[in-house]
């Protein structure tokens, strides 16, 4: 079955610099990459989410990019701010209407 | 707009006791989830449903029962409570496919001792 990794498990920016969260996926039939930012406290709430057909997508600060041929995807975070700070899951699925799979995590802390 | 409601917060139970995880949503989904969080395992679907009346098994269903008896609700049941299932507890609701979560509740964060 898929198996999806996320690299770095901690990850620490000054404000305003930029983050990147990388995720490799094990199953190439995967076609749906959602990420989500969970606060502390709080559930994971769905930030951004890629296509199979789709290169790159931005929304605002952020952006994810998709590389198929070498099964990896990040999550790409500009002009961090501390309200950032939260813990990143990336997640995989072979089509937006299968099981996620999801990462172990990585938790970022913008420092001011 | 509340969306997705979680009750209790907290709760620690003696192992073999029984409880109810309550799941409330409010936007008219059909989908709703639920999932546990593990350190450093992410998240892992325990049970899903796809609308009132229809349920199924996701990654590690055994130990827990669900039931959908109204589109706003989906209790979950510990039927008897192990140490194994310490644990955070998430609902979701999506309004595409119940293994797409696209609204958590903020969590159920259950001991057993």
């Amino acid at each position: 079955g898929e198996n999806v990794e996320q690299h770095p498990s901690t990850l620490s920016v000054q404000e305003g610099d930029s983050a990147v969260i990388k995720c490799t996926y094990s199953d190439s039939a995967s076609n749906y990459f959602p990420w989500y930012k969970q606060e502390l406290g709080k559930g994971p709430q769905l930030i951004i989410d890629i296509r199979s057909n789709v290169g790159e997508k931005k929304d605002q600060r952020i952006a994810v990019t998709l590389n198929k041929t070498a099964k990896h995807f990040s999550l790409h975070i500009t002009e961090t701010q501390p309200e950032d700070s939260a813990v990143y899951f990336c997640a995989a699925s072979m089509t937006s209407y299968d099981k996620v799979i999801f990462g172990p995590g990585t938790s970022l802390s913008v420092i001011p | 707009n509340a969306g997705v409601t979680q009750t209790p917060k907290f709760q620690v139970l003696k192992t073999g006791q029984s409880m109810t995880l309550q799941c409330a949503q409010d936007m008219n989904h059909e989908y709703m989830s639920w999932y546990r969080q593990d350190p450093g395992m992410g998240l892992r679907l325990i049970h899903y449903s796809v609308g009132a009346g229809i349920t199924d098994q996701g990654e590690v269903p055994n130990g827990y029962n669900v039931s959908r008896s109204t589109t706003e609700d989906f209790p979950l049941r510990l039927l008897s409570a192990a140490p194994s299932q310490t644990s955070v507890y998430f609902c979701a609701s999506s309004y595409s496919n119940a293994e797409q979560p696209q609204h958590f509740g903020d969590g159920t964060r259950l001991s057993i001792l």
